[in-house]
């Protein structure tokens, strides 16, 4: 079993659509949980972060975070063409605190926001 | 505020040279991790270092080094490269507060192995 798993996707939305993420993870240790947007040829870029149960808003992106399921998604409102990109969810289980420790990343969702 | 600074930026190396790649962290930021990501195995984690120590290390061969100065830059060297190493290598940073590890990626640096 894959320690991060999303959907593979493509998915694919309208434009002013909601464009749902799915990430299911393999250790019920984990201590924290990112997002990250990867536009083709350029780095992960971080655009959420998720520590306790429940949602967490920023702008037009929610991330939701359930530790029992083991699941952590990522909505995206008003979905515009710019938003066209791979999505990695990434895990850490590493209790250290004060140290990254290893990020565990899924394979991506590549979403597209068509016009 | 400065993000995170990988050299060089692309690099194109025979097989069996060796090669270093150098990643300056955010200001402040102590944690340094390197991943290499290809389209087929997608991000894999090599080594993590923090104050001069790595904290924790990656499923790839000793071919892959690494190692952090006082000033929290960091390296990582391929020895012997195999036409596999062609990849992006990425650099992320991460400051020293418990429980928020948030990591900023590099822009890379795009290795390819001929």
């Amino acid at each position: 079993q894959k320690e991060v798993e999303q959907n593979s996707g493509p998915l694919s939305v309208p434009e002013g659509a909601i464009a749902s993420l799915n990430c299911t993870y393999s250790d019920r240790g984990s201590q924290s949980f990112f997002w990250y947007r990867q536009y083709s040829g350029k780095s992960p870029e971080l655009i959420m972060s998720i520590y306790s149960n429940g949602d967490k808003e920023d702008g037009r992106f929610t991330a939701q975070l359930n530790k029992a399921s083991q699941y952590v998604s990522l909505l995206i409102r008003d979905s515009q063409p710019s938003d066209s990109a791979t999505y990695l969810c990434a895990v850490n289980r590493d209790d250290r605190g004060s140290t990254l420790g290893r990020l565990y990343f899924g394979r991506g969702t590549q979403l597209t926001v068509w016009p | 505020k400065a993000g995170v600074t990988q050299t060089p930026r692309y690099l194109i190396k025979t097989r069996g040279q060796q090669v270093t790649l150098s990643c300056s962290p955010i200001s402040g930021h102590r944690s340094v991790s390197w991943y290499q990501q290809t389209p087929g195995q997608g991000l894999q984690f090599l080594f993590e270092y923090f104050s001069e120590t790595q904290r924790n290390k990656g499923n790839f061969p000793g071919r892959f080094s690494g190692r952090q100065f006082s000033n929290s830059r960091s390296e990582m060297n391929v020895s012997t490269l195999e036409l596999g190493d062609s990849a992006l290598y990425l650099c992320a940073s991460s400051a020293n507060r418990v429980k928020n590890t948030e990591a900023f990626f590099g822009q890379g640096t795009r290795l390819t192995v001929v």
